[in-house]
């Protein structure tokens, strides 16, 4: 069975901290995993997608890693920011071939930024 | 960027009530969208997969005669949850996908909408 596992599942941090959230998947076969950041009643917005060849992308202040081999992922913020208050989803997208796959969620990291 | 838009945001009615929700994509074509639900402190949970000009594909567990999926056109599909009740209360997202992505589709994001909050009284 597929399953997506964050830790930790919330998180409070000073105003200018840097933060790592972490994803671990049992997710086959591997087609990407991305990084979604949920704002409180709003949709998911993706912050980063990694595909199984990346070991580290960056998006402003975000930077994800991917290790394929031990299938764990990780979001690290720096410097921040009271606006970076959410919930931080890891979705894991499985391959399940002719052109459809299966997204796999986590149930995300609520991280709360305070001055 | 591609936007999708979710009407109405919040929704509360009585027990029995038939709720529609719809999903728009309003500046791409999105052969497939997707319905899904999120408990406090849970994750997405798909519900079904909205195919235009095709039935919609369910999820296990998901009664279809419950919520009803329409996907009329390229742009616009709607889920209408019947007879609601009490636990029927949940916060309902729809996605789509960018219609044409081809062998690379899965690495196009899924653009959410911004829920609908539906309680149930």
């Amino acid at each position: 069975k597929n399953q997506v596992e964050q830790s930790p599942q919330s998180l409070i941090i000073l105003e200018g901290k840097n933060c790592t959230l972490q994803c671990n998947y049992t997710v086959s076969p591997f087609s990407n995993l991305r990084w979604y950041k949920q704002d409180t009643g709003r949709g998911p917005v993706s912050l980063t997608i990694m595909t199984f060849s990346e070991n580290t992308k960056s998006n402003g202040r975000y930077t994800a890693t991917l290790d394929a081999d031990t299938k764990q992922s990780s979001l690290h913020i720096t410097a921040s920011q009271l606006s970076d208050s959410a919930s931080y989803i890891c979705v894991v997208s499985a391959d399940s071939g002719a052109g459809s796959y299966q997204l796999t969620f986590g149930k995300g990291t609520k991280l709360s930024v305070i001055p | 960027g591609a936007v999708v838009s979710q009407h109405p945001s919040r929704v509360i009615c009585k027990s029995g009530t038939s709720v529609k929700i719809e999903c728009r994509s309003l500046d791409f074509q999105a052969t497939t969208m997707f319905w899904y639900r999120q408990f406090p402190k849970q994750s997405l949970m798909l519900m079904a997969t909205s195919n235009e000009g095709s039935k919609a594909t369910y999820e296990q567990g998901v009664e279809k005669d419950k919520f009803l999926i329409n996907h009329a056109s390229l742009t616009l599909s709607t889920l209408t949850v019947t007879s609601a009740h009490p636990e029927d209360s949940s916060f309902y997202i729809c996605s789509a996908r960018v219609r044409g992505t081809g062998l690379f589709g899965s690495n196009q994001p899924q653009h959410f909408g911004d829920g609908t909050r539906l309680s149930i009284l």
